[in-house]
């Protein structure tokens, strides 16, 4: 069965450390998205990719980096959190023609 | 820039009455219409679709209808259930997708 696995499901972090999001897909779907979703906002793009070692910038790409170092996994990263990055985070994979993406449940990170 | 807008924000209806969800966007090269319905503390799942060269498509109650000259559609619900109470994204795919702001729907046994 198609899936996205997001690690962690909740992580509370402390402003200016290092947060690792990670994404896993059993899909062999060549692209995969970040994103994350704020009231009011509804599902924004940080970064997406279209294969193994590729990474681009989405439209709110600003204090993320993003590594996809196999077709399985794609990793969202936050070198120097702040309290702003305190959202709730969806990974999501999806084939080349960029149709309907399949999203993961999602990981809910607070910066304090 | 808000490429995809859906009206209302939150919308509530009676069990049984017909719910309808809007959806406007404004890139023209934007191709396929996915309809997104997320459950508190789920990611979104993909609901119902279109693409550009049809004008309806219909699933069980749930029925998008499509008008592509002015760049608006819309998700209509019938003989909603209390099960249907979920946030609703309208989506809009060309090079890339882009998703809009969502409508709450709460349906009142």
């Amino acid at each position: 069965e198609a899936a996205v696995t997001q690690s962690p499901r909740n992580k509370v972090a402390v402003t200016g450390g290092k947060v690792t999001l990670s994404c896993n897909q059993t899909n062999n779907h060549n692209n995969m998205y970040w994103y994350r979703q704020d009231t009011g906002h509804g599902l924004r793009l940080i970064h997406y990719s279209y294969g193994a070692g590729s990474t681009e910038k989405g439209d709110i790409p600003d204090g993320y980096k993003a590594s996809r170092p196999s077709q399985e996994n794609f990793s969202l990263i936050l070198e120097l959190a702040t309290p702003s990055q305190t959202s709730v985070y969806f990974c999501a994979s999806g084939d080349v023609n960029n149709q309907a993406p399949l999203f993961g449940e999602g990981t809910r990170l607070s910066v304090l | 820039q808000q490429q995809v807008r859906q009206s209302p924000q939150s919308l509530t209806v009676w069990e049984g009455e017909t719910a309808i969800l809007n959806c406007s966007y404004e890139d023209s090269t934007f191709n396929y219409f996915p309809w997104y319905q997320q459950f508190p503390g789920e990611g979104p799942a993909l609901l119902i679709s279109i693409r550009s060269v049809s004008d309806k498509k219909e699933d069980g109650r749930f029925t998008i209808f499509f008008n592509k000259r002015e760049k608006k559609l819309s998700l209509h619900i019938t003989d909603s259930q209390p099960g249907d109470s979920a946030t609703y994204f309208c989506a809009a795919s060309g090079e890339k997708i882009t998703f809009g702001a969502g409508t709450k729907l709460t349906i009142k046994p």
